[in-house]
């Protein structure tokens, strides 16, 4: 079956470093990931999507490859701030048009 | 403008009791979901509509039935409550009915459901 896998265990880092979250789809090839950010007690929110013909999108500190050699994409935060602890979650459409979600990985930065 | 409306935030059920969650959206979305989340396991679909008048199955539906009333509304029901369905509840929608397209999605605040 299709799906998408993140890393479950929580992520700890410094702040100022940069964070890099993992997702992993295995059989079938999106042609759009979303990585989506949720805060305890509310909804995702979108943040970023990348089409498979790009290599890598960008905005303000966030940055997402795309890889379809790898069926991956990463997730960088540079210079993480506390206030960027979360779980962020990745996601694709499936091949009847559902959008499925990866488990999430929680990232907690530390000052 | 409200987005992604959800009702109610909480809710305690006993075993076997019947309840519907509602959503709105005032975004103008053709399709909108349902999705269950737990600890460890992510966010499940449960059902959702492509488009005002269609509905179906996600990857655990079972226990629930849905209705997408008109375009605005999409309301989930339990028709007999268990244990299992305990859970956190999230209502979403995306501006694209059809499978292509990358449809991003505008979640509700989520709705805590118990069941004892």
């Amino acid at each position: 079956s299709q799906k998408i896998e993140q890393n479950s265990e929580a992520l700890n880092i410094q702040e100022g470093k940069t964070a890099t979250l993992t997702c992993n789809y295995t059989n079938y090839s999106p042609a759009y990931l979303q990585w989506y950010r949720q805060d305890p007690g509310r909804g995702p929110v979108f943040l970023l999507l990348i089409r498979e013909n790009e290599k890598e999108k960008r905005k303000e500190r966030l940055k997402v490859t795309f890889d379809t050699t790898l069926k991956q994409s990463l997730f960088h935060i540079t210079a993480s701030q506390p206030a960027d602890s979360a779980t962020y979650l990745c996601a694709a459409r499936d091949n009847t048009g559902k959008l499925i979600f990866g488990q999430g990985t929680t990232l907690q930065v530390k000052p | 403008n409200a987005g992604v409306t959800q009702t109610p935030k909480f809710q305690v059920l006993k075993t076997g009791q019947s309840m519907t969650l509602q959503c709105a959206q005032d975004m103008n979305h053709n399709s909108m979901y349902w999705y269950r989340q737990d600890p460890g396991m992510g966010l499940r679909l449960i059902y959702y509509s492509a488009s005002e008048g269609t509905t179906d199955k996600g990857e655990v539906p079972n226990g629930y039935n849905v209705s997408r009333l008109n375009k605005r509304e999409f309301s989930l029901r339990l028709e007999s409550a268990a244990p299992s369905q305990t859970s956190v509840y999230f209502c979403a929608s995306g501006p694209q009915g059809s499978p292509s397209g990358a449809n991003v999605l505008t979640f509700g605040a989520g709705s805590r459901l118990t069941v004892l």
